[in-house]
Order: C-alpha cells, then sequence, then structure tokens
C-alpha cells in the first residue's frame, strides 16, 4: 500500500486566482494520478503525472487550466488556475502501487471558489 | 463511450440487514475491477479487487463482488451490515484498452442501529 498525503486540506478561493495542491507518497512510485470529484458526482480523471516525463491529459482538461509539477517519484503538484466557481471540486491524487492498477488515494483538497 | 453505472444510490438499512450494491460497466475486452469505499471524513480505500480467477472474491471487512461476466456486472454483497459499514461505495474498471479507472456515481450507504 501506500500513505499518501496532501495539502491544503481544504481552500476558499476568489476567482480569477490561482491554487497549487501538493501531493506526497510515502514510498518511490512511477505513476501518479490527479483527479476531480464535483459536488455530487464521481471521480474523473484530469491526467497521468509520470515522472520524467509531460502529464498526459483526459479530454476536456488542459494543461494551461490545471498544470502538472512531478519533480520526483515521490511528489506531484496540481495547480488550478484562474478559478472560477464551476472549480469548486475535491481533487484527489493516487499513485498506482503493487498490483498494475491498483491505486490507493491521497485525502483529498476541497477546493471552494467563490 | 466505456462507462460504470451504480444504480442505488441512496441505500438506508438496519444493522444485520443484507446489502447489494449494483454495478455494471459497458467494456469489452479484458477487464479489472474494483470496489472503493469512502467511510465520513476519511480518504478513499480499496475494499477488493477483481483481475482474474475465481469471479468470486473476498475483501475487507466481510465485503464479497462476483464478477458476471455475461452480464458485465461487479456486484457488492455483504451478508450482514454494521452501522461501521455507513460510507460511500464506489465500483470502478480499467479495461485493457484504455489503462484508466474509471468510476461509477457512487452509493451512499446508511446503516442505523
Amino acid at each position: 500500500s501506500a500513505v499518501i498525503s496532501q495539502k491544503p486540506s481544504r481552500d476558499i478561493c476568489q476567482r480569477g486566482t490561482s491554487l497549487t495542491i501538493q501531493c506526497q507518497v510515502d514510498s518511490q512510485v512511477t505513476m501518479m494520478f490527479w483527479y476531480r470529484q464535483q459536488p455530487g458526482q464521481s471521480l474523473t480523471l484530469i491526467a497521468t503525472a509520470n515522472q520524467g516525463s509531460e502529464a498526459t491529459y483526459e479530454s476536456g482538461f488542459v494543461i494551461d487550466k490545471f498544470p502538472i509539477s512531478r519533480p520526483n517519484l515521490t511528489f506531484s503538484t496540481l495547480t488550478v488556475s484562474n478559478m472560477s466557481p464551476e472549480d469548486s471540486s475535491i481533487y484527489l491524487c493516487s499513485v498506482e502501487k503493487g498490483s498494475p492498477y491498483e491505486q490507493y488515494f491521497g485525502p483529498g483538497t476541497r477546493l471552494t471558489v467563490t | 463511450a466505456q462507462s460504470v453505472s451504480q444504480h442505488n444510490h441512496h441505500v438506508i438499512l438496519s444493522e444485520a440487514a443484507s446489502l447489494e450494491l449494483g454495478c455494471n460497466y459497458s467494456y469489452g475486452g479484458t477487464v479489472n475491477l474494483f470496489w472503493y469505499v469512502q467511510y465520513p471524513g476519511q480518504h478513499l480505500q480499496l475494499l477488493l479487487k477483481y483481475f482474474s480467477g475465481d469471479p468470486l472474491v473476498k475483501g475487507i471487512k466481510g465485503f464479497e463482488a462476483e464478477f458476471i461476466k455475461s452480464k458485465f456486472s461487479f456486484n457488492l454483497r455483504k451478508p450482514s451490515v454494521q452501522w461501521s459499514d455507513t460510507a460511500e461505495y464506489f465500483c470502478a474498471v480499467i479495461s485493457n484498452n484504455t489503462d484508466k479507472l474509471i468510476f461509477g456515481t457512487g452509493t451512499r450507504l446508511q446503516v442505523f442501529p
């Protein structure tokens, strides 16, 4: 398994500003993922972040809006840029560990944009 | 489009009742199936998984799930629920075509003592 922490745990931000969310894992992992969980909805994959390469974004998500860094095998950041109220969500990072496709999730960052 | 459906959005049970939560997916080909649980105030945790072999898989806390390929289903079951099972349950699927974990919309389970 893996122990994952995220910072901040929650934040309230003004429209038009940006927030960077940090994800730290207790062991080295190759694949890290960022998800969004909008109110009352399921988790949606934003992007896959592998160390040493550019993040791969899913349809509907772009690098300008959600830039991701992956400087090493235990850390990643997701920035939510130029925020609007529609960005209010829980943002979660996860890692693949153990069996292929088996993912472990962080506690999430609850973002509210006013 | 590939999708995962959880038909029960909110389930309310009394302790000791039996539980079955439905999960259906729309992928063809080889799939890997998961149930995740999120207890109040906690993060998502893996409850059980199916990769291959015996279609009846057992997970933590007395939960089990059965993969029925012909029905594209992976229903979660527990013979006797406890108050501590109150949580949100998510079914998720990865197919060998996409390598992406696709989640269902979740089922909120409330168990009353």
